[in-house]
């Protein structure tokens, strides 16, 4: 299993560009989260979903879109980005909620200039 | 509104020098309180899951601790490669999982 892979590793983007930032789990799990991490700073939750077709709000929505139409794939939309986005981005996946542990990828390192 | 406060927020040990990190939290609906490890510019490692006041989970130089409000990361004669970042993390009764800010340990021969 390649667990959690997220793609791109780094990206430069320009102010008003939009991108997507792409996660792709192969271990059949249901719930899956987007996180962004500020330099020293713990994780934020962006987006989380329980499941294909159910994806719901977490702490830091404002300026992204997420979809969710099938288990493997959870795609994180950037639209219009700004210089506050600049972050390190980490896509986890796990089997359910309750007391599952999440597997985390390997992160998304984004410049916005 | 649900909130993890970890203290402290850095952490400098002697090689042997046993210490605690703090985890505190104010959640609705508890499902699960966690610990990670995060190594510079890599994703969270998973350590331990918590459940209920009074468990406890062990692991190697790691003792994991839980109460109704905080939890504690007890470090037992750390060595220099449990120089980390330790998150920790509560899963909610919408199953939304909220990390801490973290606590950066340096362990020095």
């Amino acid at each position: 299993n390649a667990g959690v892979t997220q793609t791109p590793k780094f990206r430069i983007l320009k102010i008003g560009q939009s991108m997507t930032l792409q996660c792709a789990q192969d271990m059949n799990h249901n719930y899956m989260y987007w996180y962004r991490q500020d330099p020293g700073m713990g994780l934020k939750l962006i987006y989380y979903s329980v499941g294909a077709g159910i994806t719901d709000k977490g702490e830091v929505p404002n300026g992204y879109n997420v979809s969710r139409s099938t288990t493997e794939y959870f795609p994180l939309r950037l639209e219009l980005a700004a210089p506050s986005q600049t972050s390190v981005y980490f896509c986890a996946s796990s089997p359910s909620g309750g007391g599952t542990e999440a597997f985390f990828g390997q992160g998304t390192r984004l410049t916005v200039v | 509104e649900d909130q993890v406060t970890q203290s402290p927020e850095a952490l400098r040990l002697q090689e042997g020098e046993s210490s605690s990190l703090n985890c505190s939290y104010t959640v609705s609906g508890l499902r699960g309180l966690f610990w990670y490890r995060q190594d510079p510019g890599k994703g969270p490692e998973f350590l331990f899951t918590l459940y209920s006041a009074g468990e406890e989970k062990e692991k190697e130089r790691l003792k994991a601790t839980l109460t109704k409000k905080e939890s504690f990361l007890h470090i037992t004669a750390p060595k220099p490669e449990d120089s980390a970042t330790y998150l920790c993390a509560v899963r909610n009764g919408t199953d939304k999982l909220i990390f801490g800010t973290g606590t950066r340990l340096q362990v020095f021969p």
